[in-house]
């Protein structure tokens, strides 16, 4: 069975950096792409992007700027960075796997709330 | 970027009864493989989505057979033929054709 389960800071002040880091355990880690999707509070969810076990990303042009992810391939973990939070980045945020040829979602972490305020 | 219209927002519906969610995307979702890039997730209070059609109109692994997805090119239906009240939750319709990949708004559905 797939678990992913994520870890990170939740409460930042504006212009920091976020950071968050989704564990894979179980089936296999290649084959497949990692993405992270956010939801604000009471809102509905958006894509923020993907990677694959050699490296490659997508991002959505609209973090673009402001995000990273990097995949740590001998750990099973892929990670999130987004620079200069401010309070709109409120969020939970959710690794989830996806099925490269489907591109089915088919595995969700169990999501990371985090707060940006001064 | 693609936008994805779901209606209703809101689907009161009494336990037993049929429901209904559509889902219209700006742009057609069907590729020249033949398959519709759009899946339908179910977020539960307090739970992460969980994939629930796939490709249009697949079920995922362990998603009772009254649930239905239909549609091709930018219209798209997602269909409970018996709603139980486990079935609560928000609705998402997404696409995956192009990045950057976009939900719909979400339907709420509750129990009358």
């Amino acid at each position: 069975q797939v678990q992913l389960q994520q870890w990170g800071a939740g409460l930042l002040k504006p212009s920091e950096t976020l950071s968050l880091t989704c564990g894979v355990y179980g089936g296999s880690f290649s084959g497949h792409y990692w993405t992270w999707i956010r939801q604000a509070p009471g809102k509905g969810l958006e894509w923020i992007g993907e990677i694959n076990h050699s490296g490659s990303t997508n991002y959505n042009p609209s973090l673009k700027t402001r995000v990273t992810i990097s995949v740590d391939t001998s750990k099973n973990q892929f990670s999130l960075k987004m620079s200069s939070v401010t309070a709109a980045d409120t969020a939970v945020y959710f690794c989830v796997r996806r099925v490269i040829v489907t591109k089915r979602l088919d595995y969700w972490g169990q999501g990371a709330l985090v707060t940006v305020s001064s | 970027d693609i936008v994805m219209t779901q209606s209703p927002l809101s689907l009161p519906v009494t336990p037993g009864e049929p429901a209904s969610i559509s889902c219209r995307s700006s742009q057609s979702l069907l590729h020249s493989n033949g398959y519709n890039y759009l899946h339908w997730f179910l977020q539960k209070p307090g739970q992460s989505p969980q994939l629930l059609i796939y490709l249009g109109s697949n079920r995922a692994s362990g998603v009772p057979d009254r649930f239905n997805g239909s549609g091709s090119g930018t219209d798209y239906t997602l269909k409970i033929s018996r709603v139980e009240a486990e079935d609560v939750g928000v609705y998402y319709c997404m696409q995956v054709l192009q990045i950057p990949y976009t939900f719909g708004q979400g339907t709420k559905l509750e129990i009358k």
